[in-house]
């Protein structure tokens, strides 16, 4: 059974710093591109980032470029977000999701359960 | 940067009801679409891909359409466990990607 486990989200201050995890299971992690996926409090769906299987490409959406920084460790099934300088706009419940698919079409077939993301002073 | 449109944003519905949420594209985006339910407090699941394929386990009252830029999600006949809200989400400018504002369906 494919699961993906999300951690590390919690409150931080503006300007702050919070690195995301989520451990993945029950597939072949490093054949797989891998997502965070964001839900700010109340509102729609929003894709933050992409790393490839090897972790050779990398793409963010343009609100974080600059700031996050997506990274995989395929020795341990697991993948990472690292956010830096966090401002109030990037509050949201972050997920991590896999991919339907080997090949990286780019919808997603799994989901974590998500990790809350609370910027404020 | 391709600009998904959902509509509407929510409606009322009662059971056993037929359902319609459109999406559109600001571009083309072929077939390369993909739909969502989501539930309070969860993470979203995937309900159709390729604009109209159906994902494996998902009942058949639900189906998808369209391709370019108007594409549409329906709901045959709606169950108590239909109520939800739905994403359409592109995936044509892939590795880039965009969610559609959702719909909440809501009981009447």
């Amino acid at each position: 059974e494919v699961q993906l486990v999300e951690s590390g989200g919690g409150l931080v201050q503006p300007g702050g710093s919070l690195r995301l995890s989520c451990a993945a299971s029950g597939f072949t992690f490093s054949s797989y591109w891998m997502s965070w996926v964001r839900q700010a409090p109340g509102k729609g769906l929003e894709w933050v980032a992409n790393i490839k299987q090897d972790g050779s490409e990398k793409y963010y959406v343009d609100s974080v470029k600059g700031r996050f920084t997506i990274s995989r460790d395929n020795a341990k099934n697991s993948l990472y977000l690292q956010m830096n300088s966090l401002r109030a706009e990037d509050t949201a419940v972050y997920y991590c999701a896999r991919d339907l698919a080997v090949a990286g079409i780019g919808f997603y077939g799994y989901w974590g359960q998500g990790t809350l993301v609370t910027v404020s002073s | 940067a391709i600009r998904i449109t959902q509509s509407p944003s929510s409606l009322s519905a009662s059971t056993g009801d037929r359902v319609t949420i459109t999406c559109r594209a600001s571009q083309g985006i072929s077939s390369y679409l993909a739909w969502y339910q989501q539930k309070p407090g969860k993470a979203p699941k995937l309900l159709i891909y390729a604009a109209s394929t159906l994902q494996s386990g998902v009942p058949s009252r639900f189906s998808g359409s369209g391709s370019g830029t108007d594409f549409t999600l329906t709901i045959s006949c709606l169950q108590s466990e239909d109520f939800a809200t739905y994403y359409c989400q592109q995936y044509y400018s892939y590795p880039f990607l965009t969610f559609g504002g959702g719909t909440k369906v809501e009981i009447k």
